[in-house]
C-alpha cells in the first residue's frame, strides 16, 4: 500500500486532455514539493515535473503539474499515443523521514 | 550529460547480502547540491526509496530498511554502492541508482537514473 494514492489507470483519446491525481497528507504533499515521473515498460523512470509545476529542459509544455493542499495533479493536453506509460508521483514524508511514491497510474491513449 | 550505470549479481541466495555498484560518468559525485540515491521497484509495482549518500560520505536510509542497508562511496568518488543484508524473496526487484536534488536532509527530483538492474533472490 503506497503512501501516496493514485488511480490505477486513466484513459483518453488522442488529442484530448487528461489528469492524474496524487493524494497524500499534511506530512507529505501538504508540506513538500511534488515531482512526477514517466516510465515506459522496461525502462527507468524519467523526471517529468519537479517542484510541483516545473518542467525540466526538454519536457514539452503539454505536460503540467499543480498542487493544492494535500493533493497534486499531473495534466496532459494534446494526448499522443507515445504518452502511454506509467506515471508516478513522489515527495518527502516528514513523519516517515523518507521519500515516498504513489503506486503509479497507467495512462492509456485509446 | 550525467550517466549512471548499475552493476552487480543478478541472483542472490536468501539470507545472503545483495551488493550493487553505481558508476557515475559525465558529472562528478563531488559536486554539491545532489544526493546519490538507490531506489527499487518490485515487479509490476511502484517505487521504493532505499536511501542516499552525499559526497562527504554522509548517508541516510529509509527507516523501513535501515537495519539492513549500507550505502557507501568509493574513494575514487566515481562509484557508490548498496549493500542489503539478510535478503529474502521480498527483496527481488529492479534496483536503480539515481541523482536527486539536495534540500537539507531531503532528496527529491530524481533527474538522472541508471537503466536499472534486476536482482532476484532465490536459492
Amino acid at each position: 500500500q503506497s503512501v501516496l494514492t493514485q488511480p490505477p489507470s486513466v484513459s483518453a483519446a488522442p488529442g484530448q486532455k487528461v489528469t492524474i491525481s496524487c493524494s497524500g497528507s499534511s506530512s507529505n504533499i501538504g508540506n513538500n514539493h511534488v515531482s512526477w515521473y514517466q516510465q515506459f515498460p522496461g525502462t527507468a523512470p524519467k523526471l517529468l515535473i519537479y517542484d510541483n509545476d516545473k518542467r525540466p529542459s526538454g519536457i514539452p509544455d503539454r505536460f503540467s503539474g499543480s498542487k493544492s493542499g494535500t493533493s497534486a495533479t499531473l495534466g496532459f493536453t494534446g494526448l499522443q499515443t507515445g504518452d502511454e506509460a506509467d506515471y508516478f508521483c513522489g515527495t518527502w514524508d516528514i513523519s516517515l523521514s523518507a521519500v515516498v511514491f504513489g503506486g503509479g497510474t497507467k495512462l492509456t491513449v485509446l | 550529460q550525467v550517466q549512471l550505470q548499475e552493476s552487480g549479481p543478478g541472483l542472490v541466495k536468501p539470507s545472503q547480502t545483495l551488493s550493487l555498484t553505481c558508476t557515475v560518468s559525465g558529472g562528478s559525485i563531488t559536486s554539491g547540491g545532489y544526493y546519490w540515491n538507490w531506489i527499487r521497484q518490485h515487479p509490476g509495482k511502484g517505487l521504493e526509496w532505499i536511501g542516499f549518500i552525499y559526497y562527504t560520505g554522509t548517508a541516510y536510509y529509509n527507516p523501513s530498511l535501515k537495519s539492513r542497508v549500507t550505502i557507501s562511496l568509493d574513494t575514487s568518488k566515481i562509484h557508490f554502492s548498496l549493500k542489503l543484508t539478510s535478503v529474502t524473496a521480498a527483496d527481488t526487484a529492479v534496483y536503480y541508482c539515481a541523482r536527486g536534488a539536495r534540500f537539507g536532509v531531503v532528496s527529491r527530483d530524481f533527474d538522472y537514473w541508471g537503466q536499472g538492474t534486476l536482482v532476484t533472490v532465490s536459492s
